[in-house]
């Protein structure tokens, strides 16, 4: 069974700061994807990496994609209030599956 | 706005009564994709259909059925419901074209009492 694992699960950070978001996925793909979830909110996409070393930015986000070591990353650059909300990761397999990572609940404070 | 729509919003039910969440996906969307969040199981998939046929079953409980019509909008049908059934409801559509992501529409909120 596929498991995504994703950490931290809660963080708290001050605006200005930086950090990273980890997911770590069990099995081979090489489809990974990121959302955004505002509380009572639907889910956002954000990012779809498609490829070993896939980088994508947005903003104060970016992430990463490898794929041997079955890790993505979210780096948050400068964090401002507006990005608190929770984070999931999804691997992508075959059907177009997605299996969601446990999210991260990231809280920005002023 | 993801376009994605699902019908109804919240939903409050007794145990044991039976429910239907509905969803019509963005347009040109073959895929539909049903989900349940809720705060110990987080986001679990339930069941994926493609142009009317099922294509994948996750945890879906034996007691929840669903199905995609020929104009490609889908039903959940819960029964014999639960209080653990209370939980956020998603659907989601694709293009199914390889890597597509998924768009997810605002959940049905259900709460069985």
């Amino acid at each position: 069974e596929l498991k995504v694992e994703q950490n931290p699960l809660f963080l708290s950070m001050q605006e200005g700061k930086n950090y990273t978001i980890y997911c770590n996925y069990s099995t081979t793909s090489d489809r990974l994807y990121w959302y955004r979830q505002d509380p009572g909110k639907s889910l956002e996409s954000l990012f779809v990496l498609l490829s070993n070393g896939a980088v994508k930015q947005e903003g104060r986000l970016m992430a990463s994609l490898d794929t041997k070591a079955r890790l993505s990353t979210l780096h948050i650059t400068a964090a401002v209030h507006d990005l608190s909300a929770t984070y999931f990761c999804a691997v992508g397999r075959i059907g177009n599956q997605f299996y969601f990572g446990t999210g991260t609940s990231l809280t920005v404070i002023p | 706005d993801s376009g994605v729509t699902q019908t109804p919003k919240h939903l409050i039910t007794a145990t044991g009564q039976r429910v239907t969440l509905r969803c019509s996906p963005r347009s040109g969307d073959l895929s539909v994709y049903w989900y349940q969040q809720s705060l110990d199981q987080g986001l679990q998939f339930l069941i994926q259909y493609y142009n009317g046929e099922e294509r994948a079953k996750g945890n879906i409980l034996e007691r929840f059925s669903a199905q995609q019509f020929p104009d490609l909008h889908s039903e959940l049908n819960l029964s014999s419901l639960e209080l653990g059934d209370s939980a956020l409801y998603f659907c989601a559509s694709s293009s199914d074209a390889p890597g597509e992501t998924q768009y997810f529409g605002p959940g049905t909120r259900l709460l069985v009492l």
